[in-house]
């Protein structure tokens, strides 16, 4: 049953803490894609890849977030330092290249930043 | 600014009925529109697509409209059932990115 993995599920972290999302995309897929989401705001985009280069990150707020891709089956989001606002639902996704490619979402990451 | 608008109430229907759901756009010019499913503590799931070409897509108990004039997108759910009620969420495509909408709550009354 191919699915995306996220890890951790749930992250409560101290402000100032580095804090680090992981993704494995489903395998054989090219295209990965970070979210965040909040009642306020809803689903963000955050960064997107294909074939693991960068291709828009412009959603994310560079000076403390970073995204790459070490590998196929790797994506990490690490965010340094974390703030309270950064408190949220990360969701990675995965797909294929092409028109009107599906997202295949995970089951995200609920971060907390006290 | 670019923006992409769903009702923020939910819509309460009862069983059986059609539940219908709009997306509206702004300044936007997407190559195609999805829609997603997400039940609480999990993630977005596909349901459909339909191409900037394309007038209606149909799926099962599904119907997806599109009008690029209008800038609008509809989504039916036909005969609902309790099952149904879900958080439904759209989507624009193109330009390698895929921005959502921030989602419409259906509550299906048995």
């Amino acid at each position: 049953d191919a699915r995306v993995t996220q890890t951790p599920r749930h992250k409560v972290t101290e402000m100032g803490q580095e804090v680090t999302m992981r993704c494995q995309p489903i395998l054989g897929h090219n295209t990965v894609f970070w979210y965040r989401q909040t009642m306020m705001q809803g689903l963000e985009l955050l960064a997107y890849f294909r074939n693991r280069a960068p291709l828009d990150d412009s959603g994310m707020p560079k000076d403390r977030f970073s995204a790459e891709m070490p590998d196929a089956t790797l994506a990490t989001l690490k965010i340094q330092p974390s703030e309270p606002r950064d408190s949220a639902v990360y969701f990675c996704a995965s797909g294929l290249t092409g028109k009107g490619t599906e997202a295949f979402f995970g089951q995200g990451t609920r971060l907390t930043v006290v | 600014s670019q923006k992409i608008e769903q009702n923020s109430e939910a819509l309460n229907i009862q069983e059986g009925k059609t539940a219908t759901l709009t997306c509206n756009y702004t300044n936007y010019s997407p190559a195609y529109l999805q829609w997603y499913r997400q039940d609480p503590g999990r993630g977005p799931v596909f349901l459909l697509l339909i191409r900037e070409n394309e007038k209606e897509k149909r799926k099962e108990r599904l119907k997806v409209t599109f009008d690029t004039t209008l800038k609008q997108s509809l989504f039916h759910i036909t005969a609902s059932q309790p099952a149904d009620s879900a958080t439904y969420l759209c989507a624009l495509g193109g330009n390698n990115r895929l921005a959502f909408g921030k989602g419409n709550q259906v509550v299906v009354i048995p």
